[in-house]
């Protein structure tokens, strides 16, 4: 399977916790993002790299997420002190820059992190 | 104003029929658009891509851009009771941030 993973496919965790989670995108794909989705909502952008840089971060990004992409080949997502607003799914997608084309920015997702706070 | 909107549905057409998926996006600088099939409790798959004004046919669906009226569209034709997904379409504007509309839920009817 040369798709992108995500582990672990669910977590469930006490508020207050710290937890990570883990994204191997496409081999050959150099930019990566981490998403958030919730029920009855599409995929809201969390962060982006391209290779290892990590080239921006939404707003909606409390303090308490951070994440990495150290060589510019896996990705890992830590939320530290959970809440239950934290509760979603947790999508990793990547994607290949090819110059001049809109193609560029066809995302291929991963199976996603169910998380879930108690 | 949302920047990308859909019709939430469910839109519900019986099997063979053509389902008409519609989205409009307020960026007009946008340059990308994607629709995306996502059944319930998986991720999204990439289903289709368009880039320029006009149709663009892959099988059963053909996506259809109109950048003058911000409207982007997505018939299934020969609906199957497997195609019963939310469809979410994708917006880019030449950066790095896609913005996803909530998706239209489309169930065929057997």
């Amino acid at each position: 399977d040369t798709g992108v993973s995500q582990d672990p496919r669910h977590k469930i965790t006490k508020r207050g916790q710290n937890v990570t989670f883990r994204c191997d995108p496409i081999s050959e794909h150099n930019r990566l993002y981490w998403y958030r989705q919730t029920l009855g909502q599409g995929p809201e952008f969390l962060t982006y790299f391209q290779n290892e840089a990590q080239l921006e971060k939404s707003r909606l990004l409390s303090d308490r997420f951070s994440a990495e992409r150290p060589k510019g080949s896996f990705s890992t997502l830590e939320i530290q002190r959970t809440e239950q607003g934290d509760s979603a799914m947790y999508l990793c997608a990547s994607s290949f820059t090819r110059t001049g084309t809109g193609s560029s920015y066809e995302q291929y997702f991963g199976p996603g992190t169910r998380l879930t706070v108690t | 104003q949302k920047e990308v909107e859909q019709n939430s549905g469910p839109l519900s057409v019986p099997e063979g029929a053509i389902a008409s998926l519609n989205c409009t996006y307020s960026d007009r600088g946008s340059q990308s658009f994607f629709w995306y099939r996502q059944y319930s409790g998986k991720s999204p798959e990439l289903i289709m891509s368009i880039y320029s004004n006009g149709d663009k046919e892959d099988g059963r669906f053909t996506a259809q851009l109109n950048k003058a009226s911000q409207y982007v569209s997505l018939l299934i034709r020969d609906s199957q009771p497997s195609d019963s997904a939310t469809y979410l379409c994708a917006v880019n504007g030449g950066g790095f941030k896609t913005i996803f509309g909530a998706g239209t839920r489309l169930f065929v009817k057997a």
